[in-house]
């Protein structure tokens, strides 16, 4: 039973140009949500997060927004960059749980073609 | 600030050997958690620890896993008579009373 669901495998975009990295959630008590960037042979990085309470949270070139309705959240990287080439994690957390545990989506690796 | 450092980094064992893993969160965080990857798919919970205690474990964690986290500052994952779909990335992940977790570099686990 997949709670978190990232449903496109991969994503291939110019540099320069937008992505936008998607992740469904079918759990209601999660409240809190979290993205990670991997590269291959490190742990997950934290990325970008977003509450229940907002609808979009940005730190310089990620944003991500949340609609609570469709339990869905996006990640965008404007502009891509070939850095940004990485296996990218959805997470969601129940804060008011009693351990905040992360549950993850299977991730999205996206590639930035120079 | 030195980040959460995982021990061994790669770990190649033959089945029915224990394996032990160890992890060192960052500094002050007092919440510790463990997870399991394996090939294409998300990290998954193990189990998580607030200072020494251990509050809950995830039905993925046999008998064969054991964690601890004695003085509430390094924990280590055991491994008991390893199988060979044990083989994973095994990631300790640290927090300070906050949602978002610092990960480590994981240790791989091989059981041939």
């Amino acid at each position: 039973d997949q709670q978190v669901k990232q449903n496109s495998p991969s994503l291939s975009v110019q540099e320069g140009r937008i992505s936008i990295l998607n992740c469904d959630y079918t759990n209601s008590m999660f409240d809190y949500f979290l993205w990670y960037k991997k590269y291959p042979a490190e742990g997950p990085t934290f990325l970008i997060s977003i509450s229940s309470i907002k609808d979009k949270n940005e730190d310089g070139r990620f944003t991500v927004f949340l609609n609570k309705s469709a339990k869905h959240l996006s990640l965008h990287i404007v502009p891509s960059q070939p850095g940004d080439s990485a296996v990218y994690f959805c997470a969601a957390s129940a804060v008011s749980g009693a351990n905040s545990k992360l549950t993850f989506g299977k991730g999205i690796t996206l590639s930035v073609r120079p | 600030d030195t980040g959460v450092s995982q021990d061994p980094r790669h770990k190649i064992t033959k089945r029915g050997q224990n394996v032990t893993f160890r992890c060192d969160p960052i500094s002050e965080h007092n919440r510790l958690y463990w997870y399991r990857q394996t090939l294409g798919q998300g990290p998954e919970f193990l189990t998580y620890f607030q200072n020494e205690a251990q509050l809950e474990k995830s039905r993925l964690l046999s008998d064969r896993f054991s964690a601890e986290r004695p003085k509430g500052s390094f924990s280590t994952l055991e491994i008991q008579r390893t199988e060979q779909g044990d083989s994973a990335m095994y990631l300790c992940a640290s927090s300070l009373q906050t949602v978002t977790q610092y990960f480590g570099p994981g240790t791989r686990l091989t059981v041939l």
